[in-house]
């Protein structure tokens, strides 16, 4: 079955700054990777996916990459704004069903 | 306006009881999913429902029982065999496995 790992735990970064989190997946015939944000007290929220038949889709400052061939995947926001601060997870399919990563905190400082 | 809708938001419970957490969705989404997050922590599965009138256990599902009588509605029901239910509950759906989650706003549960 699927198993993702989600680096780093934690991240804090100024204003402005890009911040990048990482995950990498097992099953090679994994082809759906979304990303979610949770803020404080709320439901994760889909922010941004891809499919594995492309390798980076862009959303305004987020963007997500996919290697294929190291079977990692990336979430990257740029110019980071202090809304940004939340718990952002990856997932990827199994079977008939997501398996999440274990979350990364990203904290941005004004 | 589509969405899925938790409810109670907050939830007491006495020790021993049983407690059921609802969730409703009008996405016309075929899968449902229950987990279980604690403080600081991940999403962890308990039951999830690709089709009406059948569910599948997750990771979690030892002192936890689910229905999925009506597309639209997937209760969670929290029994006292749950040892240590305190916990914020989220539920989702989607239109199939390999589709964005929608996620609810979530329930959290405290035993007292």
């Amino acid at each position: 079955g699927e198993n993702v790992e989600q680096h780093p735990s934690t991240l804090s970064v100024q204003e402005g700054d890009s911040a990048v989190i990482k995950c990498t997946y097992s099953d090679s015939a994994s082809n759906y990777f979304p990303w979610y944000k949770q803020e404080l007290g709320k439901g994760p929220q889909l922010i941004i996916d891809i499919r594995s038949n492309v390798g980076e889709k862009k959303d305004q400052r987020i963007a997500v990459t996919l290697n294929k061939t190291a079977k990692h995947f990336s979430l990257h926001i740029t110019e980071t704004q202090p809304e940004d601060s939340a718990v952002y997870f990856c997932a990827a399919p199994n079977t008939d069903k997501l398996i999440f990563g274990t979350g990364t905190r990203l904290q941005v400082f004004p | 306006d589509g969405g899925i809708t938790q409810s109670p938001k907050y939830l007491f419970r006495k020790e021993g009881q049983n407690v059921t957490l609802s969730c409703e969705q009008n996405l016309n989404h075929d899968a449902m999913y229950w987990y279980r997050q604690d403080p600081g922590q991940g999403l962890r599965l308990i039951y999830y429902s690709q089709i009406v009138n059948d569910f599948q256990k997750g990771d979690i599902a030892e002192g936890y029982s689910v229905s999925r009588e009506k597309k639209e509605s997937f209760p969670l029901t929290v029994t006292s065999a749950q040892k240590n239910p305190t916990a914020f509950y989220l539920c989702a759906s989607s239109l199939q496995e390999y589709y964005g989650y929608t996620f609810g706003s979530g329930t959290r549960l405290t035993v007292v």
